[in-house]
C-alpha cells in the first residue's frame, strides 16, 4: 500500500455519461496530480492541486474538471464520456509542490467506456 | 530535444548481467529528473530524484547519473536479477510539470 488511495480501481460506464474518480493523498502530502495511461501511450499529466489550489494543468480536456477539497482529497470528473476516454487514471501525491520530491502513485482506476 | 525519450524502448538482458539505459530531455528551464520502476500490474514506484548537474543517486545494485547541460540522465543496474523486470520511467519536471518518458520495458531472462 502506497498511502495513496484511488477508488474506484474501475469502472464500466457507457459514452455520453459522467463519472467521478477519488484520489486520497498520502497523509501529509499538499500535491496531487492526475494522469492519463492510455493504451500504448506514457502517463500524460493532467493537472496538479496545492492544497487546494490549481498549480499546473497539462492537456485536460475541456470535458474533465478537478479540485482538491479542505481535507486534501481530490475528485477528477469525466463528462461527456467517449470511447476514447478508456484509460487508467492515476493520481500521484507529494509533499511539496516543486517536484523536487519522488510523487506515490495510486495504483490507479481503470476506467472503460463502451 | 523537444520532448522526454528513454531509450532503448525495450531489453532483454540474461540474468546476472549489468544494464543502463537513457534519458534524454530538454535542458531548459530544468528543475529536476525522476525515475521510477513500475512494475506489470503496480504502480510507479519512485527511484531517485535529482536535481544537480552532475548528480550521482544509488539504491542497491541501482544508479543513476545526470548532466543537465547535455539534458540527458543514465540508469545504471548491475548484476541484473528477475525481480529487475519493470519498466523504468524518466520525468523532467519543469514550470511545474513532471512530464514523464514513455519507459524502458526491462526483461531478464533466467
Amino acid at each position: 500500500d502506497s498511502g495513496v488511495t484511488q477508488t474506484p480501481k474501475h469502472l464500466i460506464t457507457a459514452t455520453g455519461q459522467r463519472v467521478t474518480l477519488r484520489c486520497s493523498p498520502r497523509s501529509g502530502d499538499l500535491s496531487v496530480y492526475w494522469y492519463q495511461q492510455s493504451l500504448d501511450q506514457g502517463l500524460q499529466f493532467l493537472i496538479q492541486y496545492y492544497n487546494g489550489e490549481e498549480r499546473a494543468k497539462g492537456n485536460i480536456l475541456e470535458r474533465f474538471s478537478a479540485q482538491q477539497f479542505p481535507d486534501l482529497h481530490s475528485e477528477l470528473n469525466l463528462s461527456s464520456l467517449e470511447l476514447g476516454d478508456s484509460a487508467l487514471y492515476f493520481c500521484a501525491s507529494s509533499g511539496g509542490q516543486g517536484g523536487y520530491y519522488g510523487y506515490t502513485f495510486g495504483s490507479g482506476t481503470r476506467l472503460t467506456v463502451v | 530535444i523537444l520532448n522526454v525519450e528513454q531509450s532503448p524502448q525495450s531489453l532483454h538482458v540474461q540474468e546476472g548481467d549489468s544494464t543502463n539505459f537513457t534519458c534524454s530531455f530538454p535542458s531548459s528551464n530544468f528543475y529536476a529528473l525522476h525515475w521510477y520502476r513500475w512494475e506489470t500490474a503496480k504502480s510507479p514506484e519512485a527511484l531517485f530524484v535529482m536535481t544537480l548537474n552532475g548528480d550521482e543517486k544509488k539504491k542497491g545494485r541501482i544508479s543513476a547519473t545526470l548532466n543537465t547541460k547535455e539534458g540527458y540522465s543514465y540508469l545504471y543496474i548491475k548484476g541484473s536479477q528477475p525481480e529487475d523486470s519493470a519498466t523504468y520511467l524518466c520525468a523532467r519536471v519543469g514550470n511545474e510539470k513532471l512530464t514523464f518518458g514513455t519507459g524502458t520495458r526491462l526483461t531478464i531472462i533466467p
